[in-house]
């Protein structure tokens, strides 16, 4: 199975910064990467599907980037309400979840 | 309007089976993939297994000896069952439907595996 390693794992920053997550997969998944925001208590919410493609709704801000093996998301701007918990899934084969990035306010 | 909604036990003994039950409104189980995804509390999130819009299922090779996916598509329902159930299991269940970027999750039921 393929294997996710995100990083940080946990993040604190301010409002305005930029801000980047990180995940690298065990092989190459051709970018077939999704990240997900979650909110306490709430279901996943699809952010950017397929390395770089911005889901419906969701504020330009978020951006993705990657191939081969490495992806990332950036927050351009970091908003108070982008508190949350971030991760990657690959879907190139089955499916990994990395293993999330908590980003708090400093 | 898409919805999801999983059914299922509060509490299960240790070493019984899981059964859940994920109902789902406003889509066609043939043309939506429907995944199983849980979280145990203040962990993440870790893919269980698939069933497939046409029919096939897919799992995760840490589960495939002990978890079942199946359907019934005259129901809208898909069907999660998984047994020798140990502490760690104790998690939040998801179900959660895709086709290309639509991507559709039920609130989760939380189980707790209890000796």
């Amino acid at each position: 199975d393929i294997q996710m390693t995100q990083s940080p794992s946990f993040l604190s920053a301010s409002v305005g910064d930029r801000v980047t997550i990180n995940c690298k997969a065990s092989q190459n998944i051709n970018k077939y990467l999704n990240w997900y925001q979650q909110k306490l208590g709430e279901a996943p919410k699809l952010l950017i599907y397929n390395t770089n493609n911005l889901q419906t709704g969701i504020p330009s801000r978020f951006s993705g980037s990657g191939s081969g093996t490495d992806y990332t998301l950036t927050i351009s701007s970091l908003q108070p309400e982008d508190v949350a918990t971030y991760f990657c899934l690959q879907h190139s084969s089955r499916r990994t979840f990395g293993g999330g990035t908590k980003l708090e306010l400093k | 309007q898409v919805q999801l909604k999983e059914t299922g036990p509060d509490l299960v003994q240790l070493t019984q089976t899981l059964s859940i039950t994920c109902t789902v409104s406003g889509f066609s189980l043939t043309t939506y993939n429907v995944h199983w995804v849980r979280q145990p509390p203040g962990k993440g999130l870790e893919w269980m297994g698939a069933m497939w819009n046409g029919g096939g299922t897919d799992y995760n090779s840490a589960f495939k000896s002990r978890l079942s996916i199946s359907r019934d598509t005259s129901k809208s329902q898909v069907f999660l069952k998984m047994n020798s159930l140990q502490t760690e299991d104790t998690a939040k269940y998801f179900c959660a439907a895709h086709r290309y970027n639509r991507d559709y999750w039920g609130q989760g039921v939380m189980v707790t595996v209890s000796s």
